[in-house]
């Protein structure tokens, strides 16, 4: 147990809709990070955030946007839904404590669009 | 221009040693090693670090000759839990978002 939680665990929805996951990072860890996993894009970074604040950008796309609130806990959303949204999405998390570059990854939230 | 380099599969048996290379040739002066095993369904899980020579921890060794060039990591008697998709990943300290490549997808036989 990685002590970062997402919630949904699954998530089914159709073309065109609006969907919302949300990740708890471990206890003291500031930063949080979103990737998104598919068959044919591997694990790509999305986007962090650092204690509320957005700190870097991947390969996030316009339709989808995060933010973290003052607890720490981050949301991401998916907005206009495509089929090609289907995927793994992770959320990560870091602190002071660890190795450099150490990312405490959380149990992933699986999206299906239909 | 990909980061890393490393073989997509590998194949060996409960109790061997299994060493995975990875080739980094654009590896910079900031740059760490760093390895991450993953399940199937699950999220990327830290494995070991290091910048030079040689690091060892209670599941893994890695060895990094002097050039840094490129990276083995060794897994000391494999069990079949071991079976998982590896990543090498080359990455400045407090690196943003990290760069995954396709793994190496690691199968343990009985």
């Amino acid at each position: 147990d990685s002590g970062v939680t997402q919630t949904p665990k699954h998530l089914i929805t159709a073309t065109g809709q609006r969907v919302t996951l949300r990740c708890s990072p471990r206890s003291g860890d500031l930063s949080v990070y979103w990737y998104q996993q598919s068959l044919d894009q591997g694990l790509q970074f999305l986007i962090q955030y650092y204690n509320g604040e957005e700190r870097a950008k991947g390969n996030i796309l316009e339709r989808f946007s995060a933010q973290q609130f003052p607890d720490l806990h981050s949301e991401l959303n998916l907005s206009s839904l495509e089929l090609g949204d289907s995927a793994l999405y992770f959320c990560a998390s870091s602190g002071v404590a660890g190795w450099y570059n150490e990312q405490f990854f959380g149990p992933g939230t699986r999206l299906t669009v239909l | 221009l990909a980061k890393t380099t490393q073989p997509i599969s590998m194949d060996s048996y409960e109790g061997q040693e299994v060493n995975i290379t990875c080739s980094h040739n654009n590896i910079a002066t900031n740059d760490y090693i760093t390895w991450y095993q993953q399940f199937p369904s699950q999220g990327p899980r830290f494995i070991i670090q290091g910048y030079k020579t040689k690091v060892t921890n209670e599941v893994a060794s890695l060895f990094i000759p002097a050039d840094r060039k490129s990276s083995t990591l060794s897994l000391p008697r494999v069990s079949l839990s071991d079976t998982a998709v590896y990543y090498c990943l080359v990455e400045v300290v407090g690196a943003d978002g990290l760069t995954f490549g396709k793994g190496t997808h690691l199968i343990i036989q009985p």
